[in-house]
């Protein structure tokens, strides 16, 4: 089945430094892989997506390259600021045209001290 | 804001209850989904609707019935709940139906549920 492998948070970061998220995953056929953010009392929003081998997703400042030889697709921003605090999901669709919806992965807790 | 609308944002409720949360999205989207978060697990899919039908169910208990009158409304029923019940609900909706490979879900705020 399909599963994804999210780093424990919380990740605790201080103000303008280099973030990495890991996210790596298991699935059959050729998944589009995503991103989701979730804010402080809302609901998810999709951040960056891939959907094919070695495409970068980018947005907001934050980049994550589909990786199929490691099955990863790594969060990273350059320098965070403390609006990005929140919980981060990566998650996967493997297209098979069923009913599956997303396979999330458990979120990671980001906090950005000042 | 994202289009889809929770409610109520907040819900106690006791053992022998019954209550109903309700989602509402006016994006013209096809398909809408029920998620539960709970802290320190994956999001679980729930229920699945397309265009109206219910296209899954995740082996989810009967104490938790769906509904869905029509494209832009889905309720979950909820009677006989467990402590364990405890979570956020989440709803959201997309475009297209289930399944494909750009599929872009939006979702609510959610509801946070407390079975006492």
């Amino acid at each position: 089945g399909n599963s994804v492998t999210q780093m424990e948070g919380p990740v605790t970061l201080s103000e303008e430094a280099f973030l990495t998220i890991n996210c790596t995953y298991t699935a059959t056929g050729y998944p589009s892989l995503f991103w989701y953010v979730q804010y402080p009392g809302e609901g998810l929003q999709l951040l960056l997506k891939a959907t094919k081998a070695d495409d970068k997703g980018s947005n907001k400042g934050f980049e994550a390259t589909y990786r199929k030889e490691t099955t990863s697709f790594h969060l990273e921003k350059g320098s965070v600021q403390v609006s990005d605090s929140a919980v981060y999901f990566c998650a996967l669709n493997n297209a098979r045209g069923g009913a599956d919806g997303l396979t999330f992965g458990k979120g990671t807790h980001l906090i950005i001290q000042p | 804001e994202t289009g889809v609308t929770q409610t109520p944002r907040h819900l106690v409720m006791g053992m022998t209850n019954k209550k109903s949360l309700k989602c509402e999205q006016h994006l013209g989207h096809n398909a809408m989904y029920w998620y539960k978060q709970s802290a320190k697990k994956p999001l679980e899919l729930m229920f699945v609707y397309s265009l109206e039908e219910r296209v899954e169910n995740n082996s989810v208990p009967s104490r938790f019935s769906p509904e869905c009158p029509n494209s832009s409304h889905l309720f979950l029923h909820l009677h006989t709940l467990q402590p364990e019940d405890s979570a956020l609900y989440l709803c959201a909706s997309s475009l297209g139906p289930p399944g494909q490979a750009n599929e872009k879900l939006f979702f609510g705020s959610g509801t946070q549920l407390s079975v006492l």
